[in-house]
């Protein structure tokens, strides 16, 4: 089974700085996506960006990029350029991409403040 | 264009009872998936439904069993409610052959007394 482990139940970052959020997954197969996902306190799940496996060059959305490191199965999220906006929590996620059920493993979450 | 949607937005119980939570995908989509989220966690893969059939289930007993409408719309069923069942149930919906992205509705807050 496929787990995803993230160990910063909690970070904080400046307005206007850049920040880290760390993302480490255990799985046997070589295709499969990675996700980072949005939880604000309203409680809408919002996809923030998404990686394909099989796929070497690190995804970037606008201020959001990750660096994906397969194989020592790492993946991380990094926020430039901090908004208040931006303060959620962030869960990292992995979908298999072998079959055409898309069951989705989160991980537990951290919790991101933006300071003024 | 509706994204998904859940109802109703919070629901009190008490354990020993049932309770159906609705969801309506986004318009297109054809599979619907359930989350369980608990206070401080992750969401937890509770079902996904496609044709009208549980396709996938994860790590949840029979007390937790769902239903596909023709329409696409779903119903979570949870039968001899515990207190371990309060939770934010989460409702995600996608294209079956679109295997990027699953979009979540805004969930269902249960509290179990």
């Amino acid at each position: 089974a496929q787990t995803v482990t993230q160990s910063q139940p909690e970070m904080s970052v400046q307005e206007a700085e850049t920040v880290t959020l760390s993302c480490t997954y255990d799985t046997s197969e070589s295709d499969y996506y990675l996700f980072w996902y949005k939880q604000p306190p309203s409680r809408q799940m919002i996809l923030v960006i998404r990686q394909e496996a099989y796929k070497q060059q690190n995804a970037t959305e606008n201020r959001f990029s990750v660096n994906f490191q397969k194989a020592a199965k790492s993946f991380s999220l990094k926020i430039s350029d901090s908004q208040l906006g931006d303060a959620a929590m962030y869960f990292c996620a992995y979908r298999s991409a072998t079959g055409g059920y898309q069951k989705v493993t989160f991980g537990t979450g951290t919790k991101l403040q933006v300071i003024p | 264009d509706a994204g998904v949607t859940q109802s109703p937005t919070h629901l009190i119980k008490t354990r020993g009872q049932q309770v159906t939570l609705r969801c309506s995908p986004k318009s297109g989509h054809d599979t619907v998936s359930w989350y369980q989220q608990a206070l401080g966690q992750g969401p937890q893969f509770i079902f996904q439904y496609y044709e009208e059939e549980e396709r996938q289930r994860g790590n949840f007993p029979d007390r937790f069993s769902g239903h596909q409408f023709p329409n696409y719309s779903s119903e979570l069923n949870v039968n001899a409610l515990l207190l371990g069942d309060s939770a934010l149930y989460l409702c995600a919906s996608s294209a079956r052959y679109n295997t990027y992205e699953q979009y979540f509705g805004p969930g269902t807050r249960l509290t179990v007394t």
